[in-house]
This record gives C-alpha cells, sequence and structure tokens, in this order.
C-alpha cells in the first residue's frame, strides 16, 4: 500500500533550527513534496525534489534520498510566523499526491 | 484565473439539506482534486478528475456525495442530506499533470468551511 509517515507535532525555539522528518511507500515515485499551512488556511507549496540531495531555498531546505525513501524538511532561524503545520506528500506514479497527515510545528519565544 | 477559487467560503446548513460546493480551477490546468479536512486533521482524499478520463471516486465517504467537472473546468461538489458528519473544510486544488516536472504540484483554493447544525 501507498503510506506516509511524519511526527505529529514538534516544537522548537525561535532561532533554533529544527528537521521534519518524512518516510514515505508509493506506487512508483515522481517526487516528494513539502507543503505549509497555517491554521484556518489552506495548504501553501514550500518545495519540490524529484533528484537525491538538499534544496535550499532561503531559510528552508529540502532533502530527499530515494533509496531510503526519505525526505526531510529543515527550518533554520526560526520565527514565530513558522508556526504551522507542514505536509509531508509524495508523487505516486500516476501523478497524484499522497499525503502525510502533517506535523504541527509549535515555535516557542 | 490567477488562482484557485472556491465558493462559498463559509455554509451553515441544517441537518438533512442538500448542499453545493464550487471549485474554479487555475485556467489550463487538467487535474483537479477535492479533498476534506477536520480541524486539526491531515488531508482526506475525496475525489480527483483528469482531463476527459473517468473520474477517480475512491475517496467519497458515501453515496451522499458526488462530483462533477463540466467542460474541463468548474467542479461542483454536491452533499445530499447532510449530516453533522460531514461538518469540515473542503479543499479544492488543481494541477497540470503532463507539461514541465516543476508544475505538477497542486495549487489549493482557500476552501469552504462547511458547519451542520
Amino acid at each position: 500500500g501507498q503510506n506516509i509517515d511524519q511526527p505529529t507535532e514538534m516544537t522548537a525555539t525561535e532561532g533554533a533550527i529544527v528537521q521534519i522528518n518524512c518516510t514515505y511507500q508509493t506506487s512508483g515515485f515522481n517526487g516528494l513534496f513539502w507543503y505549509q499551512q497555517h491554521a484556518g488556511e489552506a495548504p501553501t507549496f514550500l518545495s519540490y525534489n524529484v533528484l537525491d540531495g538538499l534544496e535550499e531555498k532561503g531559510r528552508f531546505s529540502s532533502f530527499l534520498s530515494r533509496s531510503k525513501g526519505y525526505s526531510y524538511l529543515l527550518l533554520k532561524e526560526l520565527q514565530m510566523k513558522d508556526s504551522a503545520s507542514y505536509l509531508c506528500a509524495a508523487m505516486d506514479s500516476n501523478y497524484q499526491l499522497i499525503w502525510g497527515a502533517g506535523t504541527k510545528l509549535i515555535i516557542k519565544p | 484565473g490567477a488562482g484557485v477559487s472556491q465558493s462559498p467560503s463559509n455554509k451553515v446548513t441544517e441537518k438533512g439539506k442538500d448542499v453545493e460546493l464550487r471549485c474554479d480551477p487555475i485556467s489550463g490546468h487538467t487535474a483537479l482534486y477535492w479533498y476534506r479536512q477536520s480541524l486539526g486533521q491531515g488531508l482526506e482524499f475525496l475525489i480527483y478528475f483528469q482531463g476527459n478520463s473517468a473520474p477517480d471516486k475512491s475517496g467519497l465517504p458515501s453515496d451522499r456525495f458526488s462530483a462533477e467537472r463540466t467542460g474541463g473546468s468548474v467542479s461542483t461538489l454536491t452533499i445530499q442530506r447532510t449530516q453533522q458528519e460531514d461538518s469540515a473544510v473542503y479543499l479544492c486544488a488543481s494541477s497540470l499533470v503532463g507539461g514541465d516536472i516543476d508544475n505538477y504540484g497542486y495549487t489549493f483554493g482557500s476552501g469552504t468551511r462547511l458547519t451542520v447544525v
């Protein structure tokens, strides 16, 4: 079956670094997406990885290992506005996204 | 349009009534998805339209739920005889499948918050 696993909740301190892990199993693979969802809002696109390695985009970076079925989202210099849920999603052979349940990130001052 | 548009943004309905939710995807996007999200929960897949292919209805929770996509553009999700457990945010997303892989990500609408009382 198809499955995405990520932690339910994480807590971090303002200014620090946090890594949100995601493991996936899909029928075929066409890339790994991370989305950010603030409470009461729709998810918004953060990153896309289809090749192994690290993609850096400002304070956010995303890593992919296809052989391990593993990705992580790295957030640096955390700000209070980064408090949100982070959704990991893998695209299967039909180009459909299989979604994780999301990781709620709580930032403390 | 510039983004995915959903209407209404909020809907309060009495138990047993029918409701229609509308989604207007990004122009040219061939794929359209409906999801449901209860408070504090993840995305629950409902239905997927891709071009002229038969829709994937595997996520619809009961036969009270149906959806159409007319002319490959606007979609309507209909819930008949609403129940209190139908209360949730209904999200629509569209994507471009078959083009540049970087465009395959979904763009979400702002959702319709449905409350059944």
